[in-house]
C-alpha cells in the first residue's frame, strides 16, 4: 500500500519566494497533519485537519503560513514569503480517526526545505 | 519549560546491550503515550503505544508509563545495529476532537557492532 506521499522531497529557494509543499494522505484516512522538524525545536504540529476541516492551527507560526485541504486526498502547505528561519523538514502525516488516542499516525518521508 | 522533556543524547552502546530511553512530562492530563522511531532522513514510525500507566512488551521492546511520576521509558533488549535511530516519545490527552501529539526532542541512539 502507498504511504503518505509528499512533494517535493527537497527544495532550495531564495528568501522572499513562495514555497508550496504538497501531500497525499493514505487512502481512507480522514485526519491529516502537518509537522515541522528542526534541530532546535524538534517536531512541532503546525496544523491538522479532520474530514478536510482545519481543527487546530494553533501551531502555524504566522500569517506567512497557510494550509489547505480541498479534498480528502490532497493538502498543501504554503509559505509566502519564505524566510531563512523557515528552513526545516516538513512532514505530512495521516491517520484514521483523530490520531493519538489509539489511532496510528503515519508520516511521510518529509520535504526538506532550505531558504537561502 | 517544555511540556515533554527528552535527553537528546547521543547515546552509544555496544551490540547486545540493554538500552533505556526516557521522557518526563508536565501535563497530568496526558493519557496516551507513544514511542516513535526515526531513521536518518526518514519520517517517524510508530514503535510502541501505551494507554495510561503500566507496561507493554513487544519483542525486544518494553514501554513503561508511570503517571504518578510523569515519566515514561522505552527499553530495548539485545540491541542491534539496526536499532540505530532517533527515538521520539509522544503523548496526548486524547479527549475530544484532538489529534495533537506533543513530541519530545528525540534521543539519538547508536548501536555499535
Amino acid at each position: 500500500d502507498a504511504g503518505v506521499i509528499q512533494s517535493p522531497r527537497h527544495e532550495v529557494t531564495e528568501m522572499g519566494q513562495e514555497v508550496t509543499l504538497r501531500c497525499k494522505p493514505i487512502s481512507g484516512h480522514n485526519s491529516l497533519f502537518w509537522y515541522r522538524q528542526t534541530m532546535m525545536r524538534g517536531l512541532e504540529l503546525l496544523i491538522y485537519f479532520n474530514n478536510n476541516v482545519p481543527i487546530d492551527d494553533s501551531g502555524m507560526p504566522e500569517d506567512r503560513f497557510s494550509a489547505k485541504m480541498p479534498n480528502a486526498s490532497f493538502s498543501t502547505l504554503k509559505i509566502q514569503p519564505s524566510e531563512p528561519r523557515d528552513s526545516a523538514v516538513y512532514f505530512c502525516a495521516s491517520s484514521l480517526g483523530h490520531g493519538g488516542s489509539g489511532n496510528t499516525i503515519y508520516f511521510g518521508e518529509g520535504s526538506w526545505l532550505t531558504v537561502v | 519549560q517544555k511540556e515533554v522533556e527528552q535527553d537528546p543524547g547521543p547515546l552509544s552502546v555496544p551490540e547486545g546491550a540493554i538500552v533505556s530511553l526516557n521522557c518526563t512530562y508536565s501535563n497530568s492530563a496526558f493519557q496516551y503515550f507513544m514511542w516513535y522511531r526515526q531513521y536518518s532522513r526518514k519520517g517517524p514510525e510508530l514503535l510502541m503505544y501505551t494507554y495510561s500507566s503500566g507496561n507493554k512488551e513487544d519483542g525486544r521492546f518494553t514501554a513503561q508509563v508511570d503517571k504518578s511520576s510523569k515519566y515514561i521509558s522505552l527499553f530495548i533488549r539485545d540491541s542491534q545495529p539496526s536499532d540505530s535511530a532517533t527515538y521520539l516519545c509522544a503523548m496526548t490527552h486524547g479527549s475530544g476532537n484532538t489529534g495533537k501529539l506533543i513530541f519530545g526532542q528525540g534521543t539519538t541512539l547508536q548501536v555499535k557492532p
